[in-house]
C-alpha cells in the first residue's frame, strides 16, 4: 500500500523559500501509471492544485505560480520536492503531496499525504 | 483556465437521505471529471473519476453522472460519515482546477 508523507519547516519567513519533501513507500516515483502532483488549501478554503511531476521527469505547473514553483525528483531516495520561492502571507497553507493513478476509465488523485501546515510569518 | 462551479454550497441532510450535488465545468471537459470527500481534518479521499466510475473501496451509495459541463454526485442513503466537503475537480487539461466545494451538513 503505497504511503506518502510530507517533511519541512512549519514556519517560513516573507521572501524566503519554501522546501517541502514528498517521502514516497510502497511505489516508485518511476512508475508508469503514475504522477505525482503538490496541492494545496488555505486554512478554512477550498483545494488548489500547484503542480504535477511526470515519469520522465517532466513537469507542468499552474500559471498562477510557473515563475516561482519548482517540483523535481530524487529517483534514489523515492522522493519529490517543491519549492517556491518569494513567499508571503498569501502562501499560508496545508501543503499536500498526492500521487495521480493513470487508469482505464480515467484518472483521480487516489494517494494523499497528511498533509503539512506552513506558515509564512516574520 | 477551466473554472468548476459547484451548487449548491452547503447542503443539509438528515441520515437516510438522498444528496445530489452538481458540478458545472466553464467549458466541455467530456468525462475528466473527478470527485472527492474531504472530512475536516483529513486529506481528501478520491470517490468517483471519469465521471462515474468508483474508485476502488467506495460504497455503492455513491455514484456520480454527467458529461460535457454538467456533473453530478449522488449519495443514497447518507450515513453519519457521509456528512463531509465534496470537491470536484477536472483533468481536462492545465492547468487542472477544483470546484470550491459543496458541504453536506446535518
Amino acid at each position: 500500500q503505497v504511503q506518502l508523507q510530507e517533511s519541512g519547516p512549519g514556519l517560513v519567513k516573507p521572501s524566503e523559500t519554501l522546501s517541502l519533501t514528498c517521502s514516497v513507500s510502497g511505489a516508485s516515483v518511476n512508475s508508469i501509471g503514475f504522477n505525482w502532483n503538490w496541492v494545496r488549501q488555505h486554512p478554512e478554503k477550498g483545494l488548489e492544485w500547484l503542480g504535477i511531476l511526470f515519469p520522465s521527469g517532466s513537469t507542468w505547473y499552474t500559471p498562477s505560480l510557473k515563475s516561482r514553483l519548482r517540483i523535481s525528483v530524487d529517483t534514489t531516495k523515492n522522493q519529490f520536492s517543491l519549492i517556491l520561492t518569494s513567499v508571503t502571507a498569501a502562501d499560508t497553507a496545508v501543503y499536500y503531496c498526492v500521487r495521480e493513478a493513470i487508469m482505464p476509465r480515467g484518472r483521480g488523485f487516489d494517494s494523499w499525504g497528511q498533509g503539512t501546515l506552513v506558515t509564512v510569518a516574520s | 483556465e477551466i473554472i468548476l462551479t459547484q451548487s449548491p454550497t452547503t447542503l443539509s441532510a438528515s441520515p437516510g437521505d438522498s444528496a445530489t450535488l452538481f458540478c458545472k465545468a466553464s467549458q466541455t471537459i467530456t468525462i475528466n471529471l473527478a470527485w472527492y470527500q474531504q472530512i475536516p481534518g483529513q486529506a481528501p479521499r478520491l470517490l468517483i473519476y471519469g465521471a462515474s466510475t468508483r474508485a476502488a473501496s467506495i460504497p455503492a451509495r455513491f455514484s456520480g453522472s454527467g458529461s460535457g459541463t454538467e456533473f453530478a454526485l449522488t449519495i443514497a442513503g447518507l450515513q453519519s460519515e457521509d456528512f463531509a466537503i465534496y470537491y470536484c475537480q477536472h483533468y481536462n487539461d492545465w492547468p487542472m482546477t477544483f470546484g470550491q466545494g459543496t458541504t453536506v451538513e446535518i
